[in-house]
């Protein structure tokens, strides 16, 4: 089944900078694959949806890269926040209907 | 508000009394499903389900059961829990399932339940 690695380390930066999260994961590639954002004793919240096909996607200050020879997705914030402060979990589709989440990265963006 | 909610938010509870976790969405969403989430391990999926009647099982299945007699209701059903089961679970759906279509797979989470099992 698929590994998704993501930084346990947590990520700090600040206020202004470019935040930079990654995803590798060790098998097939997937159809898509998703990043959520969680914040402490809350449930996760959809950001975005890169596809195979899609070598990139934005959304406001969010971009997504996709690169599928390298097996990896990188998220960044541009002029990050400290409201952006929060735990990134990347997601990817497994089989028919199963979807697996990486562990997460916490971002901590200083004022 | 479209929203997916979860009761209880928290419980403790003993070995082997049996317990139910309600999820519930109003958004008529096909494909629902339950993860735990446990430290340094992430979110784990336990069981899905496609629509009315139709479930499967995620990677941690053991021990849950899941039923799926109405669109918006999910309940996660711990027969007879155990400590290795304390966790924080949550709910989530999605307007289809994962699969085919130009939907985005935009799961919706529910706020969570926070379970001890002592």
């Amino acid at each position: 089944s698929q590994k998704i690695e993501q930084n346990s380390e947590a990520l700090n930066i600040q206020e202004g900078k470019t935040a930079t999260l990654t995803c590798n994961y060790t098998n097939y590639s997937p159809a898509y694959l998703q990043w959520y954002r969680q914040d402490p004793g809350r449930g996760p919240v959809f950001l975005l949806l890169i596809r195979e096909n899609e070598k990139e996607k934005r959304k406001e200050r969010l971009k997504v890269t996709f690169d599928t020879t390298l097996k990896q997705s990188l998220f960044h914030i541009t002029a990050s926040q400290p409201a952006d402060s929060a735990t990134y979990l990347c997601a990817l589709k497994e089989g028919f209907q199963k979807l697996v989440f990486g562990t997460g990265t916490r971002l901590l963006v200083s004022p | 508000e479209a929203q997916v909610t979860q009761n209880p938010r928290y419980l403790i509870t003993v070995t082997g009394k049996k317990l139910t976790v309600t999820c519930s969405q109003n958004m008529n969403h096909e494909y629902m499903s339950w993860y735990r989430q446990d430290p340094g391990l992430g979110l784990r999926q336990i069981y899905y389900s496609m629509n009315v009647e139709v479930t499967d099982k995620g990677d941690v299945p053991e021990g849950y059961k899941v039923s799926r007699k109405e669109k918006r209701n999910f309940p996660l059903i711990l027969e007879s829990p155990s400590p290795n089961q304390t966790s924080l679970y949550f709910c989530a759906s999605s307007l289809a399932g994962l699969a085919g279509g130009t939907s985005s797979y935009e799961q919706y989470f529910g706020p969570g339940t926070r379970l001890t099992v002592t």
